[in-house]
């Protein structure tokens, strides 16, 4: 079993629609968890980061921890075809990051 | 402000020659480094951290190499490439627990 398990889709969605990704971890230590943005070609940069339990806003983009269920979401609200890109979440343990494997996300015109 | 440099942006490379790839971070001091491969599709692939100049920690057995000569340089080495070395190497730094990637490097390797 992997320590972070995300399904890679591709997940294709129309304009506008609410977008929810989902990652599972395995590791109940786990303090911080992050979510990256990967464009073809580019390198994955920081979209939010929550630590513990609950929710964090900003903009169109909500992250969700629920450490009792080890389970990691990110939202994404009025979703546009500018967000078409694989969304990679990560767990930080002992100076590394722990990766899911990413999903590639499609949003139709 | 901080930012990180990678280069070649890509390379083409023959089986059986060496690699080196080079990263340098500008703007902050100390900082962790990483170096990931990224297979094509597919997530990413821890292959070496360093904690300070001279600490380099290996995570993946295989012909690579990575060196810290100074602070805020890091590379990326192999003695002879193989087919199975193809693939996007991304250098990230960090201070705490977000990393900040740089624009990778894509190797062909034929």
């Amino acid at each position: 079993q992997k320590e972070v398990e995300q399904d890679p889709g591709p997940l294709s969605v129309p304009e506008g629609a609410i977008v929810s990704l989902n990652c599972t971890y395995s590791n109940s230590a786990f303090q911080y968890f992050m979510w990256y943005r990967q464009y073809s070609r580019k390198g994955p940069e920081l979209l939010m980061y929550t630590y513990s339990s609950g929710n964090k806003e900003d903009g169109r983009f909500t992250a969700q921890v629920d450490k009792s269920s080890k389970y990691i979401s990110l939202f994404i609200r009025d979703s546009q075809p500018s967000d078409s890109a694989t969304y990679l979440c990560s767990c930080y343990s002992n100076y590394q990051l722990i990766w899911g494997a990413g999903t590639k996300l499609i949003i139709k015109p | 402000s901080q930012t990180i440099h990678q280069w070649p942006a890509t390379l083409v490379q023959p089986v059986g020659s060496p690699l080196s790839l080079e990263c340098t971070v500008e703007g902050t001091s100390n900082p962790n480094l990483y170096w990931y491969r990224q297979a094509a599709g597919r997530g990413l692939q821890l292959l070496f951290y360093s904690v300070g100049i001279g600490q380099i920690s290996s995570e993946v057995p295989q012909n690579l190499s990575a060196s810290r000569p100074q602070d805020r340089q890091f590379i990326l080495s192999s003695k002879k490439l193989l087919l199975s070395d193809s693939g996007f190497y991304l250098c990230a730094w960090s201070v705490s627990y977000e990393q900040f990637f740089g624009p990778g490097t894509r190797l062909t390797v034929l």
